[in-house]
């Protein structure tokens, strides 16, 4: 049974690039959300989609947004890179049955803006 | 609100001893609260959670945690640490409250580091 993946596990962009990143949720889950890891930081929760449509939204500008597609695999977009966007990039999926949902994490995308 | 506060950066203990990794909390409703494991460079593993019943839960690994409402902690014990249990460990909450979203809010993690 294939837990998270994440593609691609590092990227380096220049700063005002648009990047993408891409998760697949564990076999059975049918949400995904989207955490920012910076160095020595615990996780900040950006959003998270459920039926294809955002669901609950952290405190992150409009640059960062999201899709999930029907098979409930999403990608994160992130226009108009800044340097402090550099960090590792975590998803996380559950199953919406049930209101005590355990989020489990894929390994996550490092994200380098020079 | 919700938050975490792990009150130490590092945690060291000699292999064989027991070890406890603190959390404390906030929340305005009811905590949900987990423990997760990250390994150099790799994603998070789950370790266990509480969400309603016995205050003492086991977890993988022979991890397991002690929910305290009055103190409002959540700390992490293994009775025989291994010098393979050093890692980064975060404690996260999210109110249980049926309004209240979804998302963990993380502790800044505490790095343990155990010694042969």
């Amino acid at each position: 049974d294939a837990g998270v993946t994440q593609s691609p596990t590092h990227l380096i962009k220049t700063r005002g690039q648009q990047v993408t990143l891409r998760c697949s949720p564990k076999s059975g889950h049918d949400t995904v959300s989207w955490y920012q890891q910076a160095l020595g930081q615990g996780p900040q929760f950006i959003f998270q989609y459920y039926e294809e449509e955002e669901r609950q939204r952290g405190n992150f500008p409009d640059r960062f947004s999201g899709h999930q597609f029907p098979n409930y695999s999403s990608e994160l977009n992130v226009n108009a890179l800044l340097l402090g966007d550099s960090a590792l990039y975590l998803c996380a999926s559950s199953f919406s049955g049930g209101a005590r949902m355990t989020q489990y994490f894929g390994p996550g995308t490092r994200l380098l803006v020079l | 609100a919700q938050s975490v506060a792990q009150p130490e950066d590092q945690v060291n203990v000699a292999e064989g001893n027991p070890l406890t990794v603190k959390c404390t909390y906030s929340v305005s409703g009811n905590p949900y609260l987990f423990w997760y494991v990250q390994y150099p460079n790799r994603g998070l593993q789950f370790l266990l959670k509480y969400i309603t019943g016995d205050n003492l839960v086991k977890g993988s690994y022979g991890f397991e945690a002690e929910f305290n409402k009055s103190q409002t902690s959540f700390h992490l014990k293994k009775p025989s640490a291994l010098v393979s249990d050093s890692a980064l460990y975060f404690c996260a909450v999210r109110d249980g409250g049926s309004n209240s979203g979804y998302a963990l809010n993380f502790g800044k993690g505490t790095s343990l580091l155990v010694t042969p």
